[in-house]
C-alpha cells in the first residue's frame, strides 16, 4: 500500500494563528482524504480532495476554516485557520488502499493554547 | 447517517487472555474493516472482510462479517503487551463512504 508522509508530526500553536499540514504520497492517487480525530474520539472525515477541483467538505466543515490544496496527484495540504483550543486534535491524511479500504498517515497532533 | 456502535469502549486484560470486541449498525455495509492505532501513529489496517459470514484470520486475530451485514467482531487470542492500542471498526459503502466506530482502547497488563 502507499506510503503516506505527514508534516509536521506535532505542533503547539497560539490561538488565532493558522497551521498548514502537508501530506505526501509515494504514488499517484486520485483522491486524498483529511480526517480529524479529537482527543479520545473516533475519526471524522473533514473533506475529500481531488486534483484539479475544489475539495468536497463534509457537514460541519467549511472551506474558510479548513482550506485544502491539491496541486498534483501525490500531494495535498490542509490548513487549520484562526485556531482555537477546540481545534486541538490529531489530523490525518488518508488515501484509498484499494476499492474498499484506506491507508493513513501517522497524523499531525495539534495543540492550540 | 449510518452509525457504528463499537463495544466495549475500553478493556483492561492480563497478558495471555483472549479479547473480543464488536461493532453493530442499523445499516448494511458492503465491507467491514478493523484497524489498530498505536500511540502517535495513524490507524493501520488489520483485517478486511468482504462477504457476509466471512471469517478471516491474521495471526492471533480473527474477525467475522456478520450474516446480516450489520455487524462484525474481532477476537485477539493470547494477548501480548504489544497488542495495546485503540482498535477501530469501519464500514464501507459502495459510494466510497466509510464510517468508523468510536474505538476500543485495549490495555494489556504483563
Amino acid at each position: 500500500s502507499a506510503v503516506i508522509s505527514q508534516k509536521p508530526s506535532r505542533d503547539i500553536c497560539q490561538r488565532g494563528t493558522s497551521l498548514t499540514i502537508q501530506c505526501q504520497v509515494d504514488s499517484q492517487v486520485t483522491m486524498m482524504f483529511w480526517y480529524r480525530q479529537q482527543p479520545g474520539q473516533s475519526l471524522t472525515l473533514i473533506a475529500t480532495a481531488n486534483q484539479g477541483s475544489e475539495a468536497t467538505y463534509e457537514s460541519g466543515f467549511v472551506i474558510d476554516k479548513f482550506p485544502i490544496s491539491r496541486p498534483n496527484l501525490t500531494f495535498s495540504t490542509l490548513t487549520v485557520s484562526n485556531m482555537s483550543p477546540e481545534d486541538s486534535s490529531i489530523y490525518l491524511c488518508s488515501v484509498d488502499r484499494d476499492r474498499t479500504s484506506r491507508s493513513f498517515g501517522s497524523g499531525t497532533r495539534l495543540t492550540v493554547v | 447517517g449510518q452509525q457504528l456502535n463499537q463495544s466495549p469502549q475500553s478493556m483492561f486484560i492480563q497478558e495471555g487472555e483472549d479479547v473480543s470486541m464488536n461493532c453493530t449498525s442499523s445499516s448494511i455495509f458492503n465491507t467491514w474493516l478493523w484497524y489498530k492505532q498505536d500511540p502517535g501513529e495513524g490507524p493501520v489496517l488489520l483485517i478486511a472482510l468482504y462477504k457476509a459470514g466471512e471469517l478471516t484470520s491474521n495471526g492471533r486475530l480473527t474477525a467475522q462479517f456478520g450474516t446480516t451485514r450489520k455487524d462484525s467482531f474481532l477476537n485477539i487470542s493470547a494477548s501480548i503487551p504489544s497488542d495495546v492500542g485503540i482498535y477501530f471498526c469501519a464500514g464501507h459503502y459502495n459510494n466510497n463512504d466509510m464510517r468508523f466506530g468510536a474505538g476500543t482502547r485495549l490495555t494489556v497488563k504483563p
